[in-house]
């Protein structure tokens, strides 16, 4: 059985541009959550979507958006970068309320 | 909101001791506790979880419990061994766990 996936691994950007990262779940799995990490702030939820709908959200600014599409695959999308958002971003998906399985990341270096 | 303080942040063992790693959190709603391990460069992985009618559960040398009046848990692993360095987080959910809020993590170092 396939995990998370999450593409790409590794991404610089320059400040200003916008990136998105794109994750796909467990197969049959449902509910997808994004996490920021880093040295300083530790593991930060973002948002979450269950059903191509947003449930829950962070409390990260507006630049920071996703979406879900029908096959539960997401994409998170960060406009305008800024240095700060220099992050391991981490999608994570469940089947059930509980049992949260990460991907491997991807890790954005903005320049 | 949801605050979740975890302690120590580094924690040097001899091998074949044991390690505790506690958790504290605020929101009396919390109701999923996991606990989550990150090796260098590699994804969080789950290790062991409890819900909160539940106030120990055990998976061979990993062990967590759960004192909600106190709102804290802990993670106990016996007989350490050196591929159990790493980081460790713990986390809180609500409603579901449809969010997470972690520990700021714990560094373990499993010396020889």
């Amino acid at each position: 059985k396939a995990g998370v996936t999450q593409t790409p691994r590794y991404l610089i950007k320059t400040r200003g541009q916008q990136v998105t990262l794109s994750c796909s779940p467990i197969s049959g799995h449902r509910s997808v959550s994004w996490y920021q990490q880093t040295p300083g702030q530790g593991l930060q939820f973002l948002f979450e979507y269950f059903s191509e709908t947003q449930r829950n959200k962070g409390n990260f600014p507006g630049r920071f958006s996703g979406r879900q599409f029908s096959n539960s695959r997401s994409e998170m999308n960060v406009s305008t970068l800024e240095l700060g958002d220099s992050a391991l971003y981490l999608c994570a998906s469940r089947v059930d309320s509980y049992g949260y399985t990460f991907g491997s990341g991807t890790r954005l270096t903005v320049v | 909101g949801e605050n979740v303080e975890q302690h120590p942040s580094t924690l040097s063992v001899q091998e074949g001791d044991s390690a505790v790693i506690k958790c504290t959190y605020s929101d009396s709603a919390s109701n999923y506790f996991p606990w989550y391990k990150q090796e260098l460069g590699k994804r969080p992985q789950l290790i062991i979880d409890i819900r909160s009618n539940v106030g120990e559960k055990k998976d061979q040398r990993i062990a967590v419990t759960l004192n909600k009046t106190a709102k804290h848990f802990s993670l106990h692993i016996t007989e350490t061994q050196p591929e159990d360095s790493a980081v460790y987080f713990c986390a809180e959910g609500t409603g579901g766990g449809n969010k997470l809020t972690f520990g700021t993590g714990t560094q373990l170092k499993v010396e020889l």
